[in-house]
């Protein structure tokens, strides 16, 4: 049964820093990761999604990564901004079953200070 | 073109009431997916439906708990008799067909409180 696991729970840096954020999982057997973004209040953004035979996608400042040996998925942030302040959330699309379950981790909380 | 909708937004119930929360894909979507996500929780598939079928219903609960995508019209997730743990973000996502490829765009999400 996969495990998405996201560590740090919540991250606080000052405007300007790189970050990265990372996300683990224990079943291999995937066919994508994905990372949303989710502000309080309100639904799911899609940021990035890597197929399994992918190495990294990048959008704007955003560039996640995608070790499947290791079970690892970076999401990397460059010069962060206040406006990047939401949680994150990585999930898996797993083989078997019908390929409509995504598996979350419980988030990273991330805090951008100006 | 619009998203993923649902409504009501938030819903208040007493313990022992009924609760539909409604999701309309997006246009050209035929497959809904609803998810949960508890307090200090990650969200949680529920269910997986395609017009008039169910597809995947793997991580509803046994009782209580049911969902609907009728050929016309939005997804129903209903639950009967509510009690204060089902208290929950519950979401909806869509996609344009079955399979890892197409990609689940999600809605903002119905907040159930149960008093």
């Amino acid at each position: 049964k996969q495990e998405v696991t996201q560590i740090p729970a919540a991250l606080s840096v000052p405007e300007g820093e790189n970050l990265v954020l990372n996300c683990s999982f224990t079943d291999s057997a995937i066919y994508n990761l994905q990372w949303f973004r989710q502000d309080p209040g309100k639904g799911l953004t899609s940021l990035l999604l890597i197929q399994s035979s992918q190495r990294e996608q990048t959008s704007g400042r955003l560039n996640a990564s995608l070790d499947k040996s290791s079970g690892r998925s970076t999401l990397y942030i460059a010069a962060s901004q206040p406006g990047d302040s939401a949680t994150y959330l990585c999930a898996s699309m797993n083989y078997g079953g019908s390929q409509g379950n995504l598996i979350f981790g419980k988030g990273t909380k991330l805090s951008v200070k100006p | 073109n619009a998203g993923v909708m649902q409504n009501p937004r938030h819903l208040v119930r007493r313990r022992g009431q009924e609760a539909r929360l409604r999701c309309s894909p997006m246009k050209g979507h035929s497959h809904v997916y609803w998810y949960r996500q508890l307090p200090e929780e990650g969200l949680k598939f529920m269910v997986y439906l395609q017009k008039e079928n169910i597809i995947d219903e793997s991580g509803m609960p046994k009782e209580r708990f049911s969902a609907e995508f009728p050929k016309e019209g939005p997804s129903i997730l209903r639950i009967q008799q509510v009690v204060r743990g089902d208290s929950a973000a519950y979401f909806c996502a869509s996609s344009m067909g079955q399979g890892a490829v197409y990609e689940q765009y999600f809605g903002p999400g119905t907040r159930l409180t149960v008093t």
